[in-house]
């Protein structure tokens, strides 16, 4: 069975450190590996895309890595702010005829202590 | 630009009564989708669409039907709701399963 894993489902770290958040999925055989941020009651905003032929993404303060072949992802978090905390979840477009979707993680749940 | 938009945002029913949500999109992508969200078991999928007059089930879709008649639109229907359908329903679509996917606000929905 594909299935997508975030450890730990929280974390709470001062503010200004550096944090990484880790994903796990079990088939190397994926179209592309997508990080979301959630705020409590809101909707899904996508953060970073990384292609299956990509090792990673930088969107600002934000960093993406992929390893297909071990079945893991980072978000790695520079000088973490209030602003940041939120709930992430990973998702993966799996390679597989008849499984079109994004499958999920449960999400980690950030808080940065002022 | 309005990207994913769902309606209502909020719905309490009565056991048995059914009801549609809309999902509408904006930005001409072929594939759509909807998931429900409950607290520690992550984003399921319900049901998708890839393509206009397209529909296909995901993993919990017993208890609701979808249609897609237009492309940029896709409903969600539960015909008689039940208490384990309380949940939040989002709503997302991406133009090719290799591209960016986009979640409109979530549709909060209580049975009673």
């Amino acid at each position: 069975k594909q299935e997508v894993t975030q450890i730990p489902a929280a974390l709470s770290v001062p503010e200004g450190e550096n944090l990484v958040l880790n994903c796990s999925f079990t088939d190397s055989a994926i179209y592309n590996l997508q990080w979301f941020r959630q705020d409590p009651g809101k909707g899904l905003t996508s953060l970073l895309l990384i292609q299956s032929s990509q090792r990673e993404q930088t969107s600002g303060r934000l960093n993406a890595s992929l390893d297909k072949s071990s079945g893991r992802s980072t978000l790695y978090i520079a000088a973490s702010q209030p602003g940041d905390s939120a709930t992430y979840l990973c998702a993966v477009s799996f390679r597989s005829f008849g499984n079109e979707k994004l499958t999920f993680g449960t999400g980690t749940r950030l808080t940065i202590i002022p | 630009n309005a990207g994913v938009t769902q309606t209502p945002k909020f719905r309490v029913l009565k056991t048995g009564q059914s009801m549609t949500l809309l999902c509408a999109q904006d930005m001409n992508h072929e594939y759509m989708y909807w998931y429900r969200q409950d607290p520690g078991m992550g984003l399921r999928l319900i049901h998708y669409s890839v393509g206009e007059g397209t529909t296909a089930k995901g993993e919990v879709p017993d208890g609701y039907n979808v249609s897609r008649l237009k492309k940029q639109n896709f409903l969600l229907g539960l015909e008689s709701a039940a208490p384990s359908q309380t949940s939040v329903y989002f709503c997302a679509s991406s133009y090719s399963l290799n591209t960016e996917a986009f979640f409109g606000q979530g549709t909060r929905l209580t049975v009673v």
